[in-house]
């Protein structure tokens, strides 16, 4: 059964630094995402990508975030300067038909020291 | 926009016996219900969906269930065992939009043997 994917599993930063998250979602899915997880807490929609295009984003994903699907397969979030606060874990997700039946990865945990 | 709340947010239930999550949903306006299971340190995983135009749907041990005038909807885990033993998480979304999902809190599930 085919699964999104993501690298790398985990990532340690310094803050100010920036960072790349990638995710290879599944071959025939159309709709894209990116959720993140406080430790502990519920999971928080950041943004959703559809046609080359950002479809929606949320008050998390400022300036300092962005995304990209720089060929047929990557989809990317670049965050620019990190903050102690940005520590999370990042699920990229994908969907055939938009919400219905979002797919995860595994998640990249994301530490800014 | 959408709030989505979840009750219990820790659940003990013996082996063998049933056990209930309820979440409430705010915008009449959503209309398509998934639950994901987290085991600790793993990706959401969806194990059930319903839409809003049926009431019920059920698989295998697994059953959900949606109050669109009261505005929530359940999960019904009968016969419950120790794999069992996760994070469920409930969202809603609206597919028309192309939403994203708006996730609850999380209830804790224990199963004791």
């Amino acid at each position: 059964e085919p699964e999104v994917t993501q690298t790398p599993s985990h990532q340690v930063t310094q803050m100010g630094q920036e960072v790349i998250l990638r995710c290879v979602p599944i071959s025939n899915h159309l709709y894209f995402y990116w959720y993140r997880q406080i430790l502990g807490q519920k999971v928080e929609f950041l943004v959703s990508f559809y046609n080359n295009e950002i479809s929606e984003k949320s008050e998390i994903f400022d300036d300092q975030f962005s995304v990209e699907r720089p060929d047929g397969s990557n989809f990317t979030l670049k965050i620019r300067s990190t903050k102690l606060e940005d520590s999370a874990m990042y699920f990229c997700a994908s969907s055939e038909h938009g919400p219905l039946k979002q797919f995860f990865g595994p998640g990249t945990r994301l530490t800014v020291l | 926009g959408e709030n989505v709340e979840q009750h219990p947010s820790t659940l003990s239930v013996q082996e063998g016996d049933s056990a209930v999550i309820k979440c409430t949903y705010s915008d009449s306006a959503s209309n398509y219900f998934p639950w994901y299971k987290q085991e600790l340190g793993k990706r959401p995983q969806l194990i059930i969906d319903i839409r809003s135009n049926v009431g019920e749907k059920k698989d295998q041990r697994i059953a959900v269930t949606l109050n669109k005038t009261a505005k929530h909807f359940s999960l019904h885990i009968t016969e419950t065992q120790p794999e069992d033993s996760a994070v469920y998480f409930c969202a809603a979304s609206m597919v028309e939009y192309r939403n994203k999902l708006v996730f609850g809190a999380g209830t804790i599930l224990r199963v004791k043997s």
